[in-house]
């Protein structure tokens, strides 16, 4: 079945940029999704990229999908102490938009 | 324009009791998909609702089961609960019709069985 996969913990210091990782299985993906979940929060949504672009900026996030290597990542220039949570990666495959998703990876910005 | 909306937030049951849990889309939204999140984890699909029907389910026993009305809204309802239960339950609205292809989540509601 489909599988994504994440690195689970990334320190970088407040100013830095960060760059979060994400790789998956199935190469039938539509969108692939970032999700922000702070402590006891739900998600929220923070962008999506289309499967046939490879780069997608909104503001202080960017986002590169290499296709072939079916790799993702999600930049955030200038990290503030406030982007600390656990950053999700999700797929869609099919045209329900069910989501399947990473375990996520914990961003901690230090002062 | 209010987002995606639980409840409850918070709510304590013991094993083999039920829960009814509840959630109203985004408004324009048509589509409520349901997630469980053990701690620690990543979300998982349970099942989805869309024309009051349930399109799609993920791989979650007879046990839990839902209903979507006809103002798009909807409820999880989970059966002789388990220990395992416990959990975030997350509900996601999306518009299966429209061209945006944006999911939104709740805030979710926590689940906790003793």
């Amino acid at each position: 079945g489909e599988d994504v996969e994440q690195s689970l913990f990334l320190s970088v210091r407040e100013g830095d940029s960060s760059v979060i990782n994400c790789t998956y299985t199935d190469s039938s993906s539509t969108y692939l999704y970032w999700y922000k979940q702070e402590p006891g929060a739900g998600l929220q949504l923070l962008t999506y990229i289309f499967s046939n672009m490879d780069m997608k900026q909104d503001q202080r996030l960017t986002v590169l999908l290499n296709k072939k290597d079916k790799h993702l990542s999600l930049r955030i220039a200038d990290t503030q102490t406030g982007d600390s949570a656990i950053y999700f990666c999700a797929d869609r495959v099919d045209g329900y938009s069910t989501l399947t998703f990473g375990k996520g990876t914990m961003l901690l910005v230090s002062p | 324009d209010a987002g995606v909306t639980q409840s409850p937030t918070h709510l304590i049951k013991t094993r083999g009791q039920q829960v009814t849990l509840r959630c109203s889309p985004k408004s324009g939204h048509d589509t409520v998909s349901w997630y469980q999140q053990a701690l620690g984890q990543g979300p998982q699909f349970i099942f989805q609702y869309y024309e009051e029907e349930e399109r799609q389910r993920g791989n979650f026993p007879d046990r839990f089961s839902g209903h979507q009305f006809p103002n798009y809204s909807s409820e999880l309802n989970v059966n002789a609960l388990l220990l395992g239960d416990s959990a975030l339950y997350l509900c996601a609205s999306s518009w299966y019709r429209g061209r945006e292809n944006t999911i939104y989540f709740g805030e979710g509601s926590w689940l906790t069985v003793v």
